[in-house]
């Protein structure tokens, strides 16, 4: 079955710091790939997603995620964290052609100023 | 906001009751779902829509009753909860059906539901 493992739960950071939230993934088909960011008291919204092509891709907000299929990764970075990115990011998965999406347990991100 | 509208945003009731969940969306979307989320944990998926047919049940217990009367709406109808179903309940769309799974979902805010 597929699962989705986010090994940070909290991460804390000062603003101006470098973020890194780690996502894998157990399947060995063809998968669409997400980032989703919850913010405290709001609906999931989308960051990015990776389909095909440059593994490298870029979402909003300054965040970017890259798909190392050999690692079966897509970590989530951003150079330069703000205040307001304090939320819980959740990354999410779901095998080529099936619309069941598998969420990971998600990471709380609090960004002190 | 959010493009998806459910309504109630908070729903207390009793486990001998029956009342229903509503969701909306006017982007034209043919594919529906519903999620359950506990505290501190990540959305779980129930049940999938697909162009008006149901197309996914995660094994979710028959006091869950889903129902899409048309393209743009979907409810979920509730009867005989127990307590551990208290959750928020997501509602999420996405542009077509089943060969449609690299199109992101978009998510309502919820409903916040309790058992007594």
């Amino acid at each position: 079955a597929q699962s989705v493992s986010q090994h940070n739960h909290h991460v804390i950071l000062s603003e101006a710091a470098s973020l890194e939230l780690g996502c894998n993934y157990s399947y060995g088909g063809t998968v669409n790939l997400f980032w989703y960011v919850q913010y405290p008291g709001q609906h999931l919204q989308l960051l990015l997603k990776y389909f095909s092509g440059d593994p490298l891709v870029k979402g909003i907000k300054g965040f970017e995620a890259e798909f190392i299929k050999s690692k079966f990764s897509f970590n989530l970075r951003k150079p330069s964290v703000q205040w307001s990115d304090t939320a819980e990011y959740f990354c999410a998965v779901n095998a080529n052609g099936f619309q069941k999406l598998v969420f990971g347990t998600g990471t709380r991100l609090l960004v002190s100023p | 906001d959010t493009e998806v509208t459910q309504t109630p945003k908070h729903l207390v009731m009793g486990m001998t009751n029956k009342k229903s969940l509503k969701c909306e969306q006017h982007m034209g979307h043919r594919a529906m779902y519903w999620y359950k989320q506990k505290a501190k944990k990540p959305p779980e998926l129930m049940f999938v829509y697909s162009y008006e047919k149901l197309s996914i049940n995660e094994s979710v217990p028959s006091r869950f009753s889903p129902e899409c009367p048309n393209s743009s709406l979907l409810n979920l109808h509730l009867h005989a909860l127990q307590p551990e179903d208290s959750a928020l309940y997501l509602c999420a769309s996405s542009p077509s059906g089943q060969g449609g799974s690299n199109q992101p979902q978009h998510f309502g805010d919820g409903t916040r539901l309790s058992i007594l």
